[in-house]
This record gives C-alpha cells, structure tokens and sequence, in this order.
C-alpha cells in the first residue's frame, strides 16, 4: 500500500493564479481532510469529507474548494492564490470504526510546501 | 482557534533520559491522540486515548488523561536520539466528523 500520497511536493504561485494540490489514499478509508501548518503552529483543518460526495468546511476554509467524487481522491483547489495561504498542506485519512463515537487514528500524506509570491 | 495547547514549547534533554509533554484542552472530547513529526515530515500518529480511559501504554509511551483537568500528559522513557522531533496533541470531539484539533506542538531534541 502506498497510504497516503501527494503532489505536488513543491509548488511556487504568483499571487491570483489557481492551482489544484492532489490528494490519494488506497487504505479504502472514508474519512479525508485537508490541513495547513504554518510555522510554529499546529495544524488547522480546512475541509473535510466524511465519504464520496460528501464534503464540509473547516477551521479555515476560505480561499478553497474540495470535491470527494471518489473514495480514493481529495483535491484541494486554491482558486485565486494569494500570500497568506503560503503554507505546507498535509492531507490525511481515517476509516471509521463503524460507530460515532470517534475516529481512528489519522494517516497523513508527506505534504506539499505552497509559495505564494 | 486551536484546541489544545502542549507544554513546554520546547525540551532539550540528554539520552537515556525520560520526556514528560503536556497537553491541555478546551472543550469536551471523546479522544485525544498524539502525534509525532519530524523536521520536514507528514505526521506520525502514536498513540490514542478514549475518553474512559486514563491511562495507556504503547513500547516507552505512556499517555495519561484526565477529563476533569482537561489535561494529557505523554512520557517517552529511555529516550533516543531518534525520538528528536515534534510532538503534537490532538483532539476528538463529538462524532469525530469534524475532524482532529492540534495544538501548536511541543519539540523535543535529544541530545546524545
């Protein structure tokens, strides 16, 4: 299995370009969420997707879109880029444990370091 | 705004010794998790608590919880220059579905 992958793993944008940052799990997980880290900071959680067609906002949604159209994608769409979003993005799944309860532990991908000039 | 806060910012201390973090939250929960990072790195999940519990061990982990004090406590024994990165807290709340919460982390370095 190659878990959790991401692409790009750099990526330099000038101020109002868009771009798509690429998320895949093959783990069959429902559960796949977007994170920003920004220096000194612990993770803040933009959006999230509970399972194919389902999606939901965030801590910090503003700035992007998702869409969960399989249960294997989750890309994240920054649609006009702008400076406060340079950051490094982790994308991350779980599968449910078949309850409400909670979820299971989090599977992250290696991230991608967003530039934005 | 982030849930929970680790203490202290940052622990520098020799091999072979033992690391005690501390996480404190807000809200109610129904897990706390931690998580560790190195430098540059996705995060590694270590180990997860549930609500009921107060105590659970994983290898040299050990991870208390106390609801009534909204706290966690993470102790690495006999630490090595391996366990040299940052580690973060992070919560649970309600169905799960809203995701995890972090708190800004705590970094470790181990010095040999």
């Amino acid at each position: 299995n190659a878990g959790v992958t991401q692409t790009p793993k750099f990526q330099v944008l000038k101020t109002g370009q868009s771009m798509t940052l690429q998320c895949a799990q093959d783990m069959n997980h429902e559960y796949m969420s977007w994170y920003r880290q920004d220096p000194g900071m612990g993770l803040r959680l933009i959006h999230y997707s509970v399972g194919a067609g389902i999606t939901d906002q965030g801590e910090v949604p503003n700035g992007y879109n998702v869409s969960r159209s399989t249960t294997e994608d989750f890309p994240l769409r920054l649609l006009s880029a702008a400076p406060s979003q340079t950051s490094v993005y982790f994308c991350a799944s779980s599968g449910t444990s078949g309850t409400t309860s909670s979820y299971n532990e989090q599977f992250f991908g290696p991230g991608t370091r967003l530039t934005v000039l | 705004s982030q849930q929970g806060e680790e203490d202290p910012q940052a622990l520098s201390i020799q091999e072979g010794e033992n690391a005690t973090m501390n996480c404190s939250y807000k809200t109610s929960i129904n897990n706390l998790q931690w998580y560790r990072q190195n430098s540059g790195r996705g995060l590694v999940h270590l180990i997860l608590i549930r609500s009921n519990e107060r105590e659970k061990h994983s290898g040299r982990l050990r991870v208390t919880l106390d609801t009534s004090k909204k706290s966690s406590s993470l102790l690495i024994t006999a630490s090595r220059a391996a366990d040299t990165a940052s580690y973060f807290c992070a919560t649970g709340s309600g169905g799960g579905a809203d995701g995890l919460t972090f708190g800004k982390g705590t970094h470790l370095i181990i010095q040999p």
